[in-house]
């Protein structure tokens, strides 16, 4: 998992603006992934993307974007339409679209002031 | 979709004692289910995982177990040290989702020395 970086670690937004959250590997993974952490909750997933070009959304994709240029990058735009922004954001990758393990980068603490 | 459900939250022991936690799951497609382990501000990481044509896999102190039938599996930590202390999350993925992970809620385990 070391292969998977994210910036910046931390983020500050005021409200109504949008900050896009970057997330590159260095895997080869084919499939990619964003999640949302809050205090006490599981992962939730915001949007994935299992090949160049294409992406689905998840159970909480209203408010987020994303896109898939490049198969080592897959950056999230949060976007001043989600309402409750702050948390802990994680990417990760996986090496096909196949059910496989997901290895996660760093993470990305948004606040928004 | 898929619900998965972590038990207990919280879980405090003694070192030296072993550590259950159980999680269930509800679609029967599911054939996928990891474990992670997350350090408080840090990426989830792999510990173990188990796929559905197998009932128990073991990595030293840790094991996992699977029940099909009744959709549960469980993770065992025996001879728990204060460095096993974090937060678990147990996930669970079938191949007709695109591979989406879906967490239960976590578990708190502390170790106390």
């Amino acid at each position: 998992d070391g292969g998977i970086t994210q910036s910046p670690k931390y983020l500050f937004r005021k409200e109504g603006q949008n900050v896009t959250l970057s997330c590159e590997q260095n895997l080869n993974h084919d499939a990619m992934y964003w999640y949302r952490q809050d205090p006490g909750q599981g992962l939730r997933l915001i949007y994935y993307s299992q090949i160049v070009n294409d992406f689905q959304k998840g159970d909480i994709a209203e408010g987020y974007s994303v896109s898939r240029e490049k198969k080592e990058s897959f950056p999230l735009t949060v976007t001043s339409a989600q309402k409750n922004p702050t948390a802990f954001y994680l990417c990760a990758s996986s090496p096909w679209r196949g059910a496989d393990t997901q290895y996660f980068g760093p993470g990305t603490r948004l606040t928004v002031l | 979709g898929e619900n998965v459900e972590q038990h207990p939250s919280t879980l405090s022991v003694q070192e030296g004692d072993s550590a259950v936690i159980k999680c269930t799951y509800s679609d029967s497609a599911s054939n996928y289910f990891p474990w992670y382990k997350q350090e408080l501000g840090k990426r989830p990481q792999l510990i173990i995982d188990i796929r559905s044509n197998v009932g128990e896999k073991k990595d030293q102190r840790i094991a996992v177990t699977l029940n099909k039938t009744a959709k549960h599996f469980s993770l065992h930590i025996t001879e728990t040290q204060p460095e096993d202390s974090a937060v678990y999350f147990c996930a669970a993925s079938a191949p007709n989702t695109g591979n989406q992970f879906y967490f239960g809620t976590g578990t708190s385990l502390t170790v106390i020395p």
